[in-house]
């Protein structure tokens, strides 16, 4: 079974300027997350998806993060202008329908953000 | 306020020898946790998911623990291996969030 695809693995851009994260969740879940790990810290949530709806984007900075998951399937994240702060690794992460809170939880490999 | 707490920080073991990592969580009203295995420049891997009813839950040479009166959990690694450095989430879910909560990490370092 494949698992959770993230792309790029790693970016480095000037701050201000955009990037842009794709993920490719388990085949037939229908829950997605982005987390934001900043080096040292446990995953932080930034929105979660159901199919292609959003049911948490209550940590999103919505003025320079948006994410959207057309078609219920793949999912993008995007950071425009960047801070500094912003440096960090996104994960990805699925679950089968609404399982996030109480079944597994597949994380894909990470990308990895450093804003100079 | 919903926490996870985890100790130590850091640790440095010798190969060949056990390791106990703990996690505290004051989150309520509890659903599961769990613990997960993040190794360096990778995504987190689960290792065990546990119920309030559960005590233990072991996978492979890793033996969770998890106390739901005292609200503490932990994790046994047993006869650890080079294999073993990374950093491992407590992560706890619970039954009024929508969201899970992370703990910090404990990373750990298997030396020769």
């Amino acid at each position: 079974e494949a698992g959770v695809a993230q792309s790029p693995r790693y970016k480095i851009i000037e701050k201000r300027q955009s990037v842009a994260f794709w993920c490719n969740p388990i085949s037939g879940h229908a829950t997605l997350y982005w987390y934001q790990q900043i080096l040292g810290q446990g995953p932080k949530l930034l929105i979660q998806f159901q199919n292609n709806g959003v049911v948490d984007d209550s940590q999103l900075p919505k003025d320079r993060f948006s994410a959207e998951r057309l078609k219920g399937v793949d999912s993008t994240l995007k950071i425009q202008p960047a801070k500094l702060e912003d440096s960090a690794v996104y994960l990805c992460a699925s679950s089968l329908n609404g399982q996030g809170l109480t079944g597994e939880l597949f994380f894909g490999e990470g990308s990895r953000l450093t804003v100079l | 306020k919903n926490q996870v707490e985890q100790s130590p920080q850091s640790l440095i073991i010798l190969e060949g020898k056990n390791c106990t990592l703990q996690c505290n969580y004051t989150v309520s009203p509890f659903s599961n946790l769990r613990w997960y295995k993040q190794d360096t420049g990778r995504g987190p891997v689960s290792l065990t998911i546990m119920t309030f009813s559960e005590n233990t839950k072991s996978n492979g040479r890793y033996t969770a623990t998890l106390d739901a009166d005292t609200k503490q959990s932990s994790l046994h690694i047993t006869a650890s291996q080079l294999s073993d450095s990374a950093s491992y989430i407590c992560v706890v879910s619970s039954q009024a969030g929508t969201a899970l909560i992370f703990g910090k990490g404990t990373t750990l370092s298997v030396s020769s």
